[in-house]
């Protein structure tokens, strides 16, 4: 089965800093990825996702995703946070080899400090 | 608007009793998913159906039911078999396999 790293657990960034959320998944065979925010008890809403052509990838609220393939990697980055991205992101992968599902990770958990 | 509804937002039983949760979809999507969600585990697939009347299990089928009788709606039943029912349970449908998820707004539900 595939699998989904999230390195972080918990990541604290000042406002209108940079931030970086890692995300590692297990197969390098053909996969599409996925980020997803979640605010507290609210369900997840899509960031972007990757599913073929550009390695990177833009998606909403400023927010942008580098696929890199020989590192089995889609880290998400943002240049300037603000105390409104505070929330739940997930990495999702699915592909060939996943059947139909969708396998997320275990979630990092933002919180921008003013 | 098209989206997914999930009833109720908050839902509390007593130990042994059966619940069903609800969730409806007017995205005319395919495929619909049920995953449960618990504190620093991420989202877990418990059920997921590609058509009506066809649903396969997930990571974590033991103790929940399903059903799809209609494109729309796929509800999950809790029974009194899932040993650590409390959790926040979402929904979520898809046109086509691999692509995007929509999310409903979940339901916690607390087994007291």
């Amino acid at each position: 089965a595939q699998s989904v790293t999230q390195l972080d657990s918990q990541v604290p960034v000042f406002e209108e800093a940079p931030v970086e959320l890692r995300c590692n998944y297990s197969s390098s065979v053909s996969v599409y990825l996925f980020w997803y925010v979640q605010y507290p008890n609210q369900g997840l809403q899509l960031l972007l996702k990757y599913l073929s052509g550009s390695t990177l990838v833009k998606g909403i609220n400023g927010f942008e995703a580098e696929f890199n393939k020989s590192q089995t990697s889609f880290h998400l980055r943002k240049p300037s946070v603000h105390i409104s991205d505070t929330a739940e992101y997930f990495c999702a992968v699915a592909g060939a080899n996943t059947g139909n599902q969708f396998y997320f990770g275990t979630g990092t958990s933002l919180t921008v400090i003013p | 608007d098209g989206g997914i509804t999930q009833s109720p937002k908050y839902l509390f039983r007593k130990e042994g009793q059966n619940v069903t949760l609800s969730c409806e979809q007017n995205l005319n999507h395919d495929a619909m998913y049920w995953y449960r969600q618990d504190p620093g585990q991420g989202l877990r697939l418990i059920y997921y159906s590609q058509i009506v009347n066809d649903f396969q299990k997930g990571d974590i089928a033991e103790g929940y039911s399903v059903s799809r009788e209609k494109k729309e709606s796929f509800p999950l039943t809790v029974t009194s078999a899932q040993k650590n029912p409390t959790a926040f349970y979402l929904c979520a449908s898809s046109f086509l396999a691999y692509n995007e998820q929509f999310f409903g707004p979940g339901t916690r539900l607390t087994v007291l």
